[in-house]
């Protein structure tokens, strides 16, 4: 079957621009996650959602950074007044229930802020 | 808080070495699970294992095999006869044994970079 998507793959702005990211989890999966990826770093926690609500938020890492998940599907990620810093692979993944968090990540959105 | 430490930042062998991935954690929590995962150079991640913290035996996979001790707080990652296929960045993460289904968030280590030489 289809694993997680992420469009677009590729984003560069400018900074000060506002920008959108998008995740389309496996069909079913009710957990989904944002991680963020710098440069020879591993990914680093934004935000998890269980169905639409957004069950732990604490990794986004200022008021910039808001994210939804109106039909408990498709998930987007929204970043207001990017900054160069902002620069990253976004992650998202997404796992079911009862499988005991094995996450299955998408390919990402690589960000580029200028 | 949750750590994970990685100290291998890279490294490189010839083909059909064996090569071993260390990871060492830290967590308060009494129950917690454990996972590796690799990155090859298209960059997707790819789950490799999952091990929650009451089981300590040792699993094998084909060539992999992996080392969890509790008492160290290790969970090494060992590639046996390795395969230039294997070169990848691999990463060791962490999270709590969560009340929502066990999902929660994962702590990532910083990576090792493996490549194998032809």
């Amino acid at each position: 079957g289809a694993g997680v998507s992420q469009t677009p793959s590729n984003k560069v702005t400018e900074k000060g621009k506002y920008v959108e990211l998008r995740c389309d989890p496996i069909s079913g999966h009710t957990a989904l996650y944002w991680y963020r990826q710098s440069l020879g770093q591993g990914p680093e926690f934004l935000i998890y959602f269980q169905g639409t609500g957004a069950a732990d938020d604490s990794g986004l890492p200022n008021d910039r950074f808001f994210a939804v998940r109106p039909e408990g599907s498709v998930s987007t990620l929204k970043i207001q007044r990017t900054e160069r810093g902002d620069s990253a692979v976004y992650l998202c993944a997404s796992s079911l229930e009862h499988l005991y968090n094995e996450q299955f990540f998408g390919p990402g959105t690589r960000l580029t802020v200028l | 808080a949750q750590k994970v430490t990685q100290a291998q930042t890279e490294i490189s062998v010839v083909e059909k070495e064996d090569v071993t991935l260390d990871c060492v954690y830290e967590t308060r929590d009494t129950t917690y699970y454990l996972f590796w995962y690799k990155q090859p150079p298209s960059g997707e991640l790819v789950f490799l294992i999952r091990r929650n913290s009451f089981d300590e035996q040792n699993e094998i996979s084909g060539r992999y095999s992996w080392n969890f001790q509790k008492s160290t707080s290790s969970f090494n990652f060992t590639i046996t006869a390795s395969q230039v296929v294997d070169s990848a960045v691999y990463f060791c993460a962490l999270s709590r044994d969560g009340a929502n289904f066990g999902n929660e968030k994962l702590t990532f280590g910083t990576g090792t970079r493996l490549t194998i030489i032809p």
